[in-house]
């Protein structure tokens, strides 16, 4: 089964700094999605990406399939920002279920 | 406005007293999901369905059902609720089937206690 890890599991940041959260997983996979749950407890997906990078607006995703590792970037960041990123992928390659990390609490301070 | 929708999206039951909560979808998607969530246990997956008549279990399916009778709605049952089912679930769909090769549309949580 595909192990997931994220790091940092928190983070407390400056309102205006570049934030970086990692994710690395164990399997070989097709694709990754990186999703946001605020406070509330509502999740949203941010990205499914499975090669390269991809960018939508200050949120930017990168992955490297040989290295089994991904990153979520946030350029410019505010304290909307604040939520828990979570990375999933499939728990091999392809299954049609998802793992979950456990999530990057992130904290901006304005 | 394409959504998930679940209900109830707050529930407070007693054991052994049987529920459901309905999911539906507006987005024509073939694969749709159920996940529940737990502190330090993250998300974790229950059942999930590819399309009409398609089911399967995910990570943690005892002590749930499921039904896809329909293409828009995915409903989880608790045919005899237990307090460790107390958690917050979040219902998902995607047009790919497998979902991990597309864009994943979640509900907007229910959470569920169990006396």
């Amino acid at each position: 089964k595909n192990e997931v890890e994220q790091s940092p599991q928190n983070l407390t940041a400056q309102e205006g700094e570049f934030i970086t959260i990692n994710c690395s997983y164990s399997v070989g996979i097709s694709a990754l999605h990186w999703l946001q749950q605020h406070p509330g407890g509502g999740i949203v997906s941010l990205f499914m990406l499975s090669s390269g990078k991809k960018k939508h607006g200050r949120l930017i995703a990168t992955i490297n399939i040989q290295e089994k590792h991904s990153s979520l970037h946030i350029t410019a960041s505010h304290p909307r920002d604040s939520a828990v990123y979570i990375c999933a992928v499939p728990p091999r390659r392809g299954a049609q279920k998802l793992v979950f990390g456990q999530g990057t609490r992130l904290t901006i301070n304005p | 406005e394409a959504q998930v929708t679940q209900n109830p999206r707050y529930l407070i039951t007693v054991t052994g007293k049987k529920l459901t909560v309905t999911c539906s979808q507006n987005m024509n998607h073939e694969y749709m999901s159920w996940y529940r969530q737990d502190p330090g246990l993250g998300l974790r997956q229950i059942y999930y369905s590819m399309n009409v008549e398609v089911t399967d279990k995910g990570d943690v399916p005892e002590g749930y059902k499921v039904s896809r009778k329909e293409k828009r709605n995915f409903p989880l049952i608790l045919e005899s609720p237990s307090p460790n089912q107390t958690s917050l679930y979040f219902c998902a769909s995607s047009l790919e089937t497998g979902g991990h090769t597309g864009e994943l549309f979640f509900g907007e949580g229910s959470r569920l206690t169990v006396l």
